[in-house]
């Protein structure tokens, strides 16, 4: 059965740090993949996706995500990241065989930043 | 820009009552879902709908059940609420082809006393 882990699930990181949330999934097959972010009191919003193409894909707020087939791998990075970040983010996967649109998701990894 | 609207960002029901959850979207996506989201549990699926009056258990569909009567709504019904229900339930939509995103609603925090 398909399923996403995220090993953090707490990261504490100062301003200006270098960040990278992991995130590793089981399937075998052909995979959409996601990285969704809910700041706090708001809703989930998606923050980058990969289909196809180019493994590293760049989302938004500086954020990218490098996709490792041979690890089955989808992690987060930011090169400096602000307080502004602080959120809780989740890694998510659609496998493509499997029905329409059903999205796993990880457990999330919540981000604090200290000023 | 995609609206999901829950009717209710706060909520506080008694054990046994039906609970009924609301949510509605205005972009005319054909796939709808809850989930509810438990602190280190991330979000867990409930139900989904791919279309008006279709419906397909998610992973707890246990004590819930759902209705879509029209493609904009999508009811989220707590039959007999129990405390163990108290939790985060987030909405969602999306089209129907599989790489597109979804888009969440605001949440509705759920308490059974």
């Amino acid at each position: 059965a398909q399923s996403v882990s995220q090993h953090n699930h707490h990261v504490i990181l100062s301003e200006a740090a270098s960040l990278e949330l992991g995130c590793n999934y089981s399937y075998g097959g052909t995979v959409n993949l996601f990285w969704y972010v809910q700041y706090p009191g708001q809703h989930l919003q998606l923050l980058l996706k990969y289909f196809s193409g180019d493994p590293l894909v760049k989302g938004i707020k500086g954020f990218e995500a490098e996709f490792i087939k041979s690890k089955f791998s989808f992690n987060l990075r930011k090169p400096s990241v602000q307080w502004s970040d602080t959120a809780e983010y989740f890694c998510a996967v659609n496998a493509r065989k499997s029905s329409a649109s059903k999205i796993i998701f990880g457990s999330g990894t919540r981000l604090s930043i200290r000023p | 820009d995609v609206k999901v609207t829950q009717s209710s960002r706060y909520l506080v029901k008694r054990t046994g009552e039906k609970v009924f959850l609301e949510c509605v979207q205005d972009m005319d996506h054909e796939n709808m879902f809850w989930y509810r989201q438990d602190p280190g549990l991330g979000l867990r699926l409930i139900y989904f709908s791919y279309d008006v009056k279709m419906k397909e258990k998610g992973d707890i569909p246990e004590g819930y059940s759902v209705s879509r009567e029209k493609k904009e709504r999508f009811s989220l019904i707590l039959e007999s609420a129990s405390t163990n229900q108290t939790s985060m339930y987030l909405c969602a939509s999306s089209l129907e082809r599989r790489d597109q995103p979804q888009h969440f609603g605001d949440g509705t925090r759920l308490s059974i006393l």
